[in-house]
């Protein structure tokens, strides 16, 4: 199992402030996913980064892959309280039918 | 668009009981998965199926099992439950390309006392 470390673990801040959050691993994965989640629902595809070094924007949220393709971050902008929720790092191969291992989550709670 | 649907949304058990968690997606994607999700533990794959006919075991296997003899629904089986098992149940499925995304129900939480 490709093993993802994501820090911090929980992180509560004020609206407006800027955050990051970190996915790392010792394996190189081919693609890295994030996903945010909700409570009482599935997790839900936030970017897909496949290239070692990019960055993609969504809107606040910008998301880099390492140049090593072993890591990634989560950078958000001026948080909002609709930021709130659990954030998941995921990676995989062709093993497992292509299944995604997971990190364990960072939980941020972003209050007005 | 429906998607990934799951059944029941809450169950509790008493231990040693069995039950089935019912998994149905409408997007014909060839591979489907089981996931559990425990507090500060991320989602740990049970089970999977690339196609109709073909299942595997994930992490996490033990006490649960599977089958898929169509492409839409890939139901897991718990014979004998443990309170170990009390968790929140997610089924997923994809394309099967590897970047593609995952597509996730939402969910089932499972009590076991």
């Amino acid at each position: 199992t490709q093993l993802l470390e994501q820090s911090p673990q929980f992180l509560s801040i004020q609206e407006g402030e800027n955050l990051t959050v970190y996915c790392n691993s010792s394996s190189v994965f081919s693609s890295l996913q994030w996903y945010r989640q909700e409570p009482g629902e599935g997790p839900v595809l936030l970017v897909t980064v496949v290239t070692g070094g990019e960055v993609k924007k969504l809107k606040r949220l910008t998301f880099q892959f390492g140049d090593a393709r072993k890591d990634s971050s989560l950078h958000i902008t001026a948080a909002q309280p609709g930021d709130t929720g659990l954030y998941l790092c995921a990676g995989g191969g062709a093993d497992s039918g292509y299944a995604l291992n997971f990190g364990k989550g960072t939980s941020l709670l972003v209050t007005p | 668009n429906a998607g990934v649907t799951q059944t029941p949304k809450f169950r509790i058990l008493k231990i040693g009981q069995s039950m089935t968690l019912q998994c149905a997606q409408d997007m014909n994607h060839n591979y489907m998965y089981w996931y559990r999700q425990d507090p500060g533990m991320g989602l740990k794959l049970i089970y999977y199926s690339v196609g109709a006919g073909i299942t595997d075991k994930g992490e996490v296997p033990n006490g649960y099992n599977v089958s898929r003899s169509t492409t839409e629904d890939f139901p897991l089986r718990l014979e004998l439950a443990a309170p170990s098992q009390t968790s929140v149940y997610f089924c997923a499925s994809r394309p099967g390309t590897e970047a593609s995304p995952l597509h996730f129900g939402n969910g089932t939480r499972l009590t076991v006392t």
